[in-house]
């Protein structure tokens, strides 16, 4: 089945610094979503990318989707205490089920 | 935030005991899932619906039923809870299915001793 792995599983910045997730997928997506989940609460819609080569930006936040729709990161800039969560990639592949299937996320903490 | 509530929040259960989960929306959404949340393993799904009566196995749904009769609920069964089904359990709803975001609950702690 749809496999979508998330890289790396945590990272500890100093703030200021920046900071990047990488989700890769076994097969090609239909598109990708990206959520947050701040420690103790629940995971929150960040953005979805749907065209290849996609780009979207946030304020200091930058998503790219993969030009063979395989692949997709997220870029923070200037990482602030507030940034501090669980960032999850979430990919929909193409057929009859239209499920989202998670990464396993990545842990960011950032030290102030 | 969308109209979700799960429930209980919180719950200890002993093993063999059956486990109902219930959520609720008020935002007239097709689409519910029940996810469960364990560290390392992300969010997995178990089972999700697509209408009223209209369910389907997620990839983690040995040892779970769920039910939907109607469009606002979408429960979710242990039928004899075991210490291995100790997790996070996370409800979410999406208008559409897969394409638009989802919006989820705020979760429940299930422990099973």
């Amino acid at each position: 089945g749809q496999q979508v792995m998330q890289i790396p599983q945590y990272q500890h910045v100093q703030e200021g610094e920046d900071f990047t997730t990488y989700c890769n997928s076994s097969t090609t997506l239909s598109n990708i979503q990206w959520y947050k989940q701040r420690p103790g609460g629940h995971p929150v819609f960040l953005i979805q990318l749907v065209k290849s080569g996609e780009v979207k930006k946030q304020k200091r936040l930058t998503f790219q989707f993969g030009e063979a729709k395989k692949n997709s990161s997220l870029h923070i800039t200037a990482t602030q205490t507030t940034d501090v969560g669980t960032y999850f990639c979430a990919g929909i592949s193409g057929g009859s089920n239209y499920k989202l299937t998670f990464g396993k996320g990545t842990l960011l903490t950032v030290n102030p | 935030d969308a109209g979700i509530t799960q429930s209980p929040r919180h719950k200890v259960t002993e093993t063999g005991t059956p486990v109902t989960l219930r959520c609720h929306q008020t935002e007239n959404h097709r689409y519910m899932y029940w996810y469960r949340q364990d560290p390392g393993h992300g969010l997995r799904l178990i089972h999700y619906s697509y209408g009223v009566k209209d369910t389907d196995k997620g990839e983690v749904s040995d040892g779970y039923s769920v039910s939907r009769s109607k469009t606002e609920d979408f429960l979710l069964t242990l039928e004899s809870a075991t210490s291995s089904q100790t997790s996070v359990y996370f409800c979410a709803i999406s208008e559409f299915q897969g394409d638009t975001e989802a919006f989820f609950g705020q979760g429940t702690r299930l422990t099973v001793v």
